[in-house]
């Protein structure tokens, strides 16, 4: 069974500082790999995809995450944090067309 | 393009009670998927459903749940005499094919 660990319930960082979401996966064959943000009461936005295709994936509102397969991470990073990037995180994996989520990572952004 | 539609988005209910919980996935999106979200947890899957067909119910509870995707008209998601341990969000996703789109949830309270 694939499954996916974040590291990390809660991270705080302040407005301009880099951010850094871990992520790592448990897969017997090669993953889809996925990030939500989801803002409070209300549903998860897709950041981004990973589906094999190049290994650092761009996503919306300046988030990307690199595939490293050697560590099994999917770790999402932005350079500069905005009081807006507030909210909670969370990675998935796709097994079987059903997603597999992390615990999720809350995030707070310090003015 | 309107996104993925669930209503109500708040639910009340009585212990006892029955409660119905609506999807309308994205246009051209045939595949369904229901994801509960309980307090201090994550994300769980539930069922995953394409027109007329239960593909994998793997994440229902035994007893008292269950979900439909008819022909025609949303994916209902059922659940009878509803418990207080039910108070949960309950989120829906559709998919055309590796990526799922969510809705904005339904937040069930059971009294």
């Amino acid at each position: 069974a694939q499954s996916v660990t974040q590291l990390g319930s809660h991270v705080s960082v302040s407005e301009g500082a880099l951010v850094l979401l871990r992520c790592n996966y448990s897969s017997s064959v090669p993953p889809y790999l996925f990030w939500y943000v989801q803002y409070p009461n209300q549903g998860l936005q897709l950041l981004l995809k990973y589906t094999s295709a190049a290994t650092l994936v761009k996503g919306i509102n300046g988030f990307e995450a690199e595939f490293k397969k050697s560590e099994t991470s999917f770790h999402l990073t932005k350079p500069s944090a905005h009081m807006s990037d507030a909210a909670e995180y969370f990675c998935a994996v796709n097994q079987g067309g059903k997603l597999i989520f992390g615990q999720g990572t809350e995030l707070s952004v310090k003015p | 393009n309107a996104g993925v539609m669930q209503n109500p988005r708040h639910l009340v209910r009585r212990r006892g009670q029955e409660a119905r919980l609506r999807c309308s996935p994205m246009k051209g999106h045939s595949h369904v998927y229901w994801y509960r979200q309980l307090p201090e947890e994550g994300l769980k899957f539930m069922v995953y459903l394409q027109k007329e067909n239960i593909i994998d119910e793997s994440g229902m509870p035994k007893e008292r749940f269950s979900a439909e995707f008819p022909k025609e008209g949303p994916s209902i998601l059922r659940i009878q005499q509803v418990v207080r341990g039910d108070s949960a969000a309950y989120f829906c996703a559709s998919s055309p094919q590796d990526e799922q789109y969510f809705g904005p949830g339904t937040r069930l309270t059971v009294t």
